[in-house]
């Protein structure tokens, strides 16, 4: 059984740089999900996807950050000129959408630790 | 503005009791609340899911109760264990034009030996 897989598990960068990261959902889902969480917070939704369109961004989402999921398979989370204030745990996860009411629940993959220097 | 309230403090039992967690919500009406364990450099775990018109729900020493009157849900950890130690979230969500989920901080149970 693979889960939701993020790569890297660590990312250290230095202010300004742009870094990028790569989320494989589970096979069959639908969905995909990002997520932001600092220590001693819950996840924060940032934005998802139904296959390969994205539906809803948040605002905690500025014009540096973007996501694709071309093909509706992997997508990638980039942030451009990345702050001190970018640094966080991503998270990704993935669910099946069948439509109406549904028993959605997520499967998180184990994030990806970025910290700006 | 929506808030989600779990206790910050960290909750600490003795093994063998029962560890009782509390979720709060305002201004939402969820169509569901699910229930998440993390532990420390991981992902949320998925444990239980409620709907708005169920009061209770059981999964092996596991119990939620959902009261959308009180806009608060209660997670029960029967004869709780070391193992049990973690972070647990809840979340809501379902809402049709608010489908993601939206989670609390957390609180993080301690289950000493």
């Amino acid at each position: 059984d693979t889960g939701v897989s993020q790569d890297p598990r660590h990312k250290i960068t230095k202010r300004g740089q742009n870094v990028t990261f790569r989320c494989d959902p589970i096979s069959e889902h639908n969905r995909l999900y990002w997520y932001r969480q600092t220590l001693g917070q819950g996840p924060e939704f940032l934005t998802y996807f139904q296959n390969e369109a994205q539906l809803e961004k948040s605002r905690l989402l500025s014009d540096r950050f973007s996501a694709e999921r071309p093909k509706g398979s992997f997508s990638t989370l980039e942030i451009q000129r990345t702050e001190q204030g970018d640094s966080a745990m991503y998270l990704c996860a993935s669910s099946i959408w069948t439509g109406g009411r549904t028993n959605e629940k997520l499967f998180f993959g184990s994030g990806t630790q970025l910290s700006v220097l | 503005s929506q808030k989600i309230e779990q206790n910050s403090e960290a909750l600490n039992i003795q093994e063998g009791k029962t560890a009782t967690l509390t979720c709060n919500y305002t201004n939402y009406s969820p169509a569901y609340l699910q229930w998440y364990r993390q532990d420390p450099g991981r992902g949320p775990v998925f444990l239980l899911l409620i709907r708005e018109n169920e009061k209770e729900k059981r999964k092996e020493r596991l119990k939620v109760t959902f009261d959308t009157t009180l806009k608060q849900s209660l997670f029960h950890i029967t004869a709780s264990q070391p193992a049990d130690s973690a972070t647990y979230l809840c979340a809501l969500g379902g809402r049709a034009g608010f489908q993601k989920l939206v989670f609390g901080t957390g609180t993080r149970l301690l289950v000493s030996p």
